[in-house]
């Protein structure tokens, strides 16, 4: 039962720097979500997508990008690392738009 | 802005004794509440929801209490268990939006 699959789980970035944050689902489901966790914060909402080739900005969009070519696979892009982008991000699908969620492991990113 | 507030970062009680974790809320317009429960390393875990008809929810040894006039929801744990020391989160979504809106979270620890 793999559910929600984060990788990696540790990266440490250069202010500038690129990477590509990878989320697979293997539960046929239609919605998926990205959110982030600051420390002493709750999680705020970046991206979610209702299904593939669908894609649409929740609270703090700025600064990353996503697309979703298939219903599997949700991947979060940070073009130009910034240390606000510090943070330890979860991605998570649901069946539905007020259906519990699934969450990923999370993947803890420090950009220095 | 927080909408949703936990204004309590911790709390200890003892094994076998209640747990009472709370939740309070600006949104008159949130009509769905969840709770979440997050261990160390790894992403939060669907507990509990409630949604505005109701006033309470049970499954277990868990119980959602939601006083709609004061904008308050509470979550009962009986009897707690040393496993159920955790990170608390509770959230709350209105209408047909795909947005949660998630509380700064509680550190439970139930002491043997």
């Amino acid at each position: 039962n793999a559910g929600v699959t984060q990788t990696p789980k540790f990266r440490i970035l250069k202010i500038g720097q690129s990477m590509t944050l990878q989320c697979t689902q293997d539960m046929n489901h239609n919605y998926m979500y990205w959110y982030r966790q600051d420390p002493g914060m709750g999680l705020k909402l970046i991206y979610y997508s209702v299904g593939a080739g669908i894609t649409d900005k929740g609270e703090v969009p700025n600064g990353y990008n996503v697309s979703r070519s298939t219903t599997e696979d949700f991947p979060l892009r940070l073009e130009l690392a910034a240390p606000s982008q510090t943070s330890v991000y979860f991605c998570a699908s649901s069946t539905g738009a007020r259906e519990k969620l699934f969450f990923g492991s999370g993947t803890q990113l420090s950009v220095l | 802005d927080q909408q949703v507030k936990q204004n309590s970062p911790s709390l200890s009680v003892q094994e076998g004794r209640i747990s009472i974790l709370n939740c309070d809320y600006t949104n008159s317009m949130f009509d769905y509440f969840l709770w979440y429960k997050k261990y160390p390393a790894e992403g939060p875990t669907f507990l509990i929801s409630i949604s505005s008809i109701k006033d309470k929810n049970e499954d277990g040894r868990f119980t959602v209490f939601l006083n709609k006039s004061a904008k308050h929801l509470s979550l009962h744990i009986v009897p707690s268990q040393p496993g159920d020391s955790a990170v608390y989160f509770c959230a709350a979504s209105k209408g047909s939006a795909r947005q949660l809106t998630f509380g700064s979270g509680t550190q439970l620890t139930v002491l043997p």
